[in-house]
């Protein structure tokens, strides 16, 4: 398998753009997340679904920020409008089944910059 | 109070010891404990996990979760330079899914 992969790697963009953070999960892995991780406030979860539906969004800063999972193998983290304390690095993961100890497999993340 | 707390470090130890790195959290709720490992400008990487009170072993890795005293800790022993990264502890509750995550501790293993 692949791993979990998210597009783009790195992103650079100016204040007030919309951007669009992508993420494929491993397949057959019911559960995704999405974390913010910045030098400040270190790792924070933002939301995560349970086949395709949102669980717990209450990590979501703003409603600046929202979070699709269209289908199984796809989910969108999206930034509209953009600011520069947006820049940090947008992890997604996905797990089999947490409850169990399953793991949460990171992806290689976004690094977003915004001017 | 932060909920996960952890020593930014670095900690820096001799190739061969034995690393301790330390975890402190605040919700007595809390049930899972996880450790992390993060290379720099890497993604986090599960080393292990950790649910009841005592000791857990796996290869050169002990985690230790002590629920009275609401700390968890992970040895590494035999450290070798390749161990060199951020340790990030993690929790979750009972009823959730969601890490709560520490800000990390730096290891330094010198060769």
């Amino acid at each position: 398998d692949a791993g979990v992969i998210q597009s783009p790697r790195h992103e650079v963009t100016e204040m007030g753009q919309e951007v669009t953070l992508r993420c494929k999960p491993i397949s057959g892995h019911d559960y995704l997340f999405w974390y913010r991780q910045t030098m400040m406030r270190g790792l924070e979860l933002l939301i995560y679904f349970n086949n395709n539906v949102p669980i717990d969004d209450s990590g979501m800063p703003e409603d600046r920020f929202s979070a699709k999972m269209p289908n199984a193998s796809f989910s969108t983290l999206k930034i509209q409008p953009s600011e520069p304390r947006d820049s940090a690095v947008y992890f997604c993961a996905s797990s089999l089944d947490p409850g169990l100890g399953e793991t949460q497999y990171f992806g290689p993340g976004t690094r977003l910059l915004v001017l | 109070q932060k909920e996960v707390e952890q020593n930014s470090g670095p900690l820096s130890v001799p190739e061969g010891a034995i690393a301790s790195l330390n975890c402190t959290y605040s919700d007595r709720g809390s049930q899972s404990f996880f450790w992390y490992r993060q290379y720099s400008g890497k993604s986090p990487e599960l080393i292990m996990f950790i649910y009841s009170n005592g000791d857990k072993e796996d290869g050169r890795f002990t985690a230790q979760l002590n629920k009275a005293s609401q700390y968890v800790s992970l040895l590494i022993r035999d450290s070798q330079p390749s161990d060199s990264a951020t340790y990030l502890c993690a929790l979750s509750g009972d009823s959730s899914y969601k890490l709560i995550f520490g800000s990390g501790t730096r290891l330094l293993v010198r060769p």
